[in-house]
């Protein structure tokens, strides 16, 4: 079965870049979410959007931007890069209409390591 | 306190034996509950959703007390590839999950 893409997998950047990580939903899934998870930390919700538009806002730092396009594909950009930005970004979706709307699938994660 | 409290362990199972483990949760509020599977490095995928009645998946066995406010999860008959950490997970109204630190299982030949 298909399931969550995540690119890129891996990205280095220097303090103060910007860098967008990419989210593509598992198919006829409408709603995105954003998770960060740092070094022995669990994850961390960040931000989510259902049909477009924004849904729920967790810790994400005003430094970072959120949307989601209209074939579902999610993007996260983040500007003014820190050390501490370094972590496993994970995306996840699901299906507001399934029955099992609760259920979250991970996507494999982008490592961003910032030096 | 963090809303999701688990004992991370590690807890060293011998292959073949049975392992449990609980979580609490703080918010009354939370609707809806999960073990997620987590490998080093790797994503968190969906093991079972946790009703009120408590629910089996093969060697996996679930349970929700909403009034004590905690999950377990008992895992029978352990296998070598049951080797992960274990994140119990709540969900609030607003579809957010909030995850424990997980409890990491490492069975042993």
């Amino acid at each position: 079965a298909a399931g969550v893409i995540q690119s890129p997998r891996h990205l280095i950047k220097e303090k103060r870049e910007t860098a967008t990580l990419k989210c593509y939903p598992i198919p006829r899934h409408d709603t995105v979410y954003w998770y960060q998870q740092g070094p022995g930390q669990d994850p961390q919700f960040l931000i989510s959007f259902y049909e477009k538009m924004q849904s729920d806002k967790g810790s994400i730092p005003d430094r970072f931007s959120a949307q989601q396009f209209s074939d579902y594909h999610s993007e996260l950009n983040m500007s003014s890069l820190e050390l501490g930005d370094s972590a496993l970004y994970f995306c996840a979706s699901s299906r507001a209409t399934s029955g099992r709307e609760d259920e979250q699938y991970f996507g494999p994660g982008t490592r961003l390591t910032v030096t | 306190r963090k809303e999701v409290e688990q004992d991370p362990g590690p807890f060293n199972v011998p292959e073949g034996a049975t392992v449990a483990f609980n979580c609490t949760y703080s918010n009354s509020a939370s609707q809806s509950f999960f073990w997620y599977r987590q490998d080093c490095r790797k994503e968190p995928k969906l093991l079972m959703s946790v009703y009120s009645s408590g629910n089996e998946d093969g060697r996996f066995t679930a349970q929700l007390n909403r009034a004590s406010q905690y999950i377990s999860l008992l895992i029978r008959d352990s296998k070598l590839s049951d080797s992960a950490t274990y994140l119990c997970v709540v969900k609030r109204g607003n579809n957010r999950l909030a995850f424990g630190k997980g409890n990491q299982v490492v069975v042993i030949p």
